[in-house]
């Protein structure tokens, strides 16, 4: 099965300045699709940005980037230009094509402050 | 918009009983999941189905089983729900190689 891990612990961050959440993943397969999501303190998981295994170049979604090292297995969030509404657990996700299992790493919380 | 639609918020059920949750998508997608949130451990997979009455386990699939008789609906049974599984549960649906929308969540409550 594969393995997602999400090691920082909860992170304060200053308004309006950037933000990076690591996330390294381990799988056997050349065809899988990361994911990030939030979960703001009201329970709803919010997709946030993709990035497919083949994919060339890193994501980008408005002030969300992927920082996507293939050789290094690793997929990790910036948010640029934090705000308060950033305040939110993060969670990674990776999707093996194959077996098309969804599987998420334990999250990072973070907090910004004015 | 999808949606994604789970019965309960909230749920009180007591130590023996069998429990069901229903969760009910509108946008066609082939593939449904279940999942387990709990403080500090993410979100565990409980089980996946890809397809009417297809179904895989996942990770931490004892104590529960799953139905999915049609398309939009895929359903998870605590066959006699114990006290450890009080949670967070949430449900999730994407078409293949794209991302999951979930529903709002039912935490359940085991007494």
């Amino acid at each position: 099965a594969q393995k997602i891990t999400q090691t920082q612990p909860g992170m304060f961050v200053q308004e309006k300045e950037a933000v990076t959440l690591d996330c390294t993943y381990d799988t056997s397969d050349q065809s899988y699709g990361l994911f990030w999501y939030k979960q703001p303190s009201s329970g709803e998981m919010i997709f946030l940005i993709y990035q497919g295994s083949y994919d060339e170049q890193n994501a980008t979604e408005g002030r969300y980037s992927l920082n996507f090292q293939k050789a290094r297995k690793s997929a990790n969030l910036v948010i640029s230009a934090s705000q308060l509404g950033d305040s939110a657990m993060y969670f990674c996700a990776m999707r093996e094509w194959g077996n098309n299992r969804l599987a998420f790493g334990k999250g990072n919380q973070v907090v910004v402050i004015p | 918009d999808v949606k994604v639609t789970q019965s309960s918020r909230y749920l009180v059920k007591r130590t023996g009983e069998k429990v069901f949750l229903e969760c009910v998508q509108d946008m066609d997608h082939e593939n449904m999941f279940w999942y387990r949130q709990d403080p500090g451990l993410g979100l565990r997979l409980i089980y996946f189905s890809y397809d009417v009455k297809m179904k895989e386990k996942g990770d931490i699939p004892e104590g529960y089983s799953v139905s999915r008789e049609k398309k939009e609906r895929f359903s998870l049974i605590l066959e006699s729900a114990s006290t450890n599984q009080t949670s967070m549960y949430l449900c999730a649906s994407s078409l293949f190689r794209t991302e999951a929308f979930f529903g709002q969540g039912t935490r359940l409550t085991v007494v």
